[in-house]
């Protein structure tokens, strides 16, 4: 079964520092995405991406974020400067909406110390 | 903006138990998600829907359009089906991402 493949899985990283978290998604979907889960809360969307541009972003998704395609396979985020408020979980997915149900990777645990 | 709602929060059952967790949305969709978070944290999809009823192995999902509200149930209830059940939705009928509601922790006791 195809399935989404994010690294690294766990990443800490000291305030202000950048990390990239990287995504390899299901190669026929059409629509990639980037979710995050603080600890003990919902899950929720920062960004899409969809013919190599941004589709969508939340409102959490400011300039401190960034996504790109580098090389038509991977799929990353960035997060520049980072804070502690950005310790996370954070999941790639993919997916053909509506048509498709949505591909999670098993997510990178961010922690900012 | 979708506003996704859940009951129960946590649910506890004895083994074998029939189980039922509901999602209510304010906002018409074109399909709703259910989903499984695993005690380490990846998410699995379940199943997605626009009307109707789902069903895979014990796990059967029920939409009502015109209610806007699911129902995720589990027959025959067992230990390994403890997790955090999440329905999500799209925010508008034409967006593309998901809109997750705070979630469902089931605790299967043997």
């Amino acid at each position: 079964e195809p399935e989404v493949t994010q690294t690294p899985s766990h990443q800490v990283t000291q305030m202000g520092q950048e990390v990239i978290l990287r995504c390899v998604p299901i190669s026929n979907h059409l629509y990639f995405y980037w979710y995050r889960q603080i600890l003990g809360q919902k899950v929720e969307f920062l960004v899409s991406f969809y013919n190599n541009e941004i589709s969508e972003k939340s409102e959490i998704f400011d300039d401190q974020f960034s996504v790109e395609r580098p090389d038509g396979s991977n799929f990353t985020l960035k997060i520049r400067s980072t804070k502690l408020e950005d310790s996370a979980m954070y999941f790639c997915a993919t997916g053909t909406p509506p048509n498709t149900e949505a591909f999670f990777g098993q997510g990178t645990r961010l922690t900012v110390v | 903006k979708n506003e996704v709602e859940q009951s129960p929060q946590n649910l506890t059952a004895q083994e074998g138990e029939f189980i039922t967790i509901n999602c209510s949305y304010s906002v018409g969709i074109s399909a709703l998600h259910w989903l499984q978070q695993h005690p380490g944290g990846g998410i699995v999809s379940l199943f997605m829907l626009s009307s109707g009823k789902k069903k895979h192995g014990r796990l059967i999902a029920t939409i009502n359009i015109q209610e806007k509200h699911s129902s995720l149930h589990i027959t025959a209830s067992h230990p390994r089906d403890s997790a955090v059940y999440i329905c999500a939705a799209p925010p508008s009928g034409s967006a593309r991402q998901l809109t997750f509601g705070s979630g469902t922790q089931l605790t299967v006791l043997p």
